[in-house]
C-alpha cells in the first residue's frame, strides 16, 4: 500500500525566510501527487497537484513544488513566507490509473513569526 | 450554494451509541470519501466510494459503516462509538481535476 512521509511535524520560521516542506512517497509506480493547506480552523483546500509533464508546477499564493521522481519526492517550497501562511500543510498521493485511494501524509504545522 | 455539507458540526455522544455524520453534495461527483485527523496522525481514510452502490475501505476503516444510497449523500455510522473515535471527520468529493474538495468537518466527541 502507499504511504506518505512528511519529514517536518512542525516548522517555525520569521516573515520573508525561505521555506521547504519534504513530502515522500511509497509507491513505485506512476502517481499522482497533491499538496493541501489547512489554515486554523478551517477545512483543507488544495495549493496544487502534479499529474503529469513539467515536473516544478505552480500553486496558488506563491507556493510550488518539485517532483523527482528518482527520489520518490514532492517537496514544497516558497522563496518568502509571510504571517498569513501559518497553517497546517499536508501531502497526498494516489496511485494513477490503479485505485482511487488518496492518501495523505501526517502534515505539517507551519508558524510563521511576524 | 453548491459545495459539501456536512451534518452535525459537533456532536457529543457517550460511548456505545450510534452515530451517523452526514455528508451531502451538490456537483455530482462520482467519488467521496471520509477521511478522520486527528493530533499526530494527520489525515486517515476510512471509507471511500467510486459511485452509488460501491464502497471500499480505507485505511482505518474498523468501527465504521458506509453506504450510498445515492450519489449526492454518503452517510458515515459508528455502530457502536468508542473514546476512540473522538475526532474530527471530513467528508471529501473529487472533482474531474483530480482534486478534492473537503466539508466544513465534524467534531464528535465520545465520552
Amino acid at each position: 500500500a502507499q504511504s506518505v512521509s512528511q519529514h517536518n511535524h512542525h516548522v517555525i520560521l520569521s516573515e520573508a525566510a525561505s521555506l521547504e516542506l519534504g513530502c515522500n512517497y511509497s509507491y513505485g509506480g506512476t502517481v499522482n501527487l497533491f499538496w493541501y493547506v489547512q489554515y486554523p480552523g478551517q477545512h483543507l483546500q488544495l495549493l496544487l497537484k502534479y499529474f503529469s509533464g513539467d515536473p516544478l508546477v505552480k500553486g496558488i499564493k506563491g507556493f510550488e513544488a518539485e517532483f523527482i521522481k528518482s527520489k520518490f519526492s514532492f517537496n514544497l517550497r516558497k522563496p518568502s513566507v509571510q504571517w498569513s501562511d501559518t497553517a497546517e500543510y499536508f501531502c497526498a498521493v494516489n496511485r494513477a490509473w490503479r485505485d482511487d485511494k488518496i492518501i495523505f501524509g501526517k502534515g505539517t504545522r507551519l508558524h510563521i513569526l511576524p | 450554494d453548491a459545495g459539501i455539507t456536512q451534518s452535525p458540526r459537533y456532536k457529543i455522544t457517550e460511548t456505545g451509541r450510534q452515530v451517523t455524520l452526514m455528508c451531502h453534495q451538490t456537483w455530482s461527483h462520482s467519488y467521496m470519501f471520509w477521511y478522520r485527523q486527528d493530533l499526530g496522525h494527520g489525515l486517515r481514510l476510512i471509507y471511500y466510494s467510486a459511485a452509488a452502490d460501491i464502497t471500499d475501505k480505507g485505511e482505518v476503516p474498523d468501527g465504521y459503516v458506509v453506504s450510498r444510497s445515492k450519489t449526492e449523500n454518503f452517510p458515515l455510522t459508528l455502530e457502536s462509538a468508542t473514546r476512540s473515535q473522538t475526532s474530527v471527520y471530513f467528508c471529501a468529493s473529487r472533482g474531474d481535476t483530480g482534486e478534492l474538495f473537503f466539508g466544513e468537518g465534524s467534531r464528535l466527541t465520545v465520552l
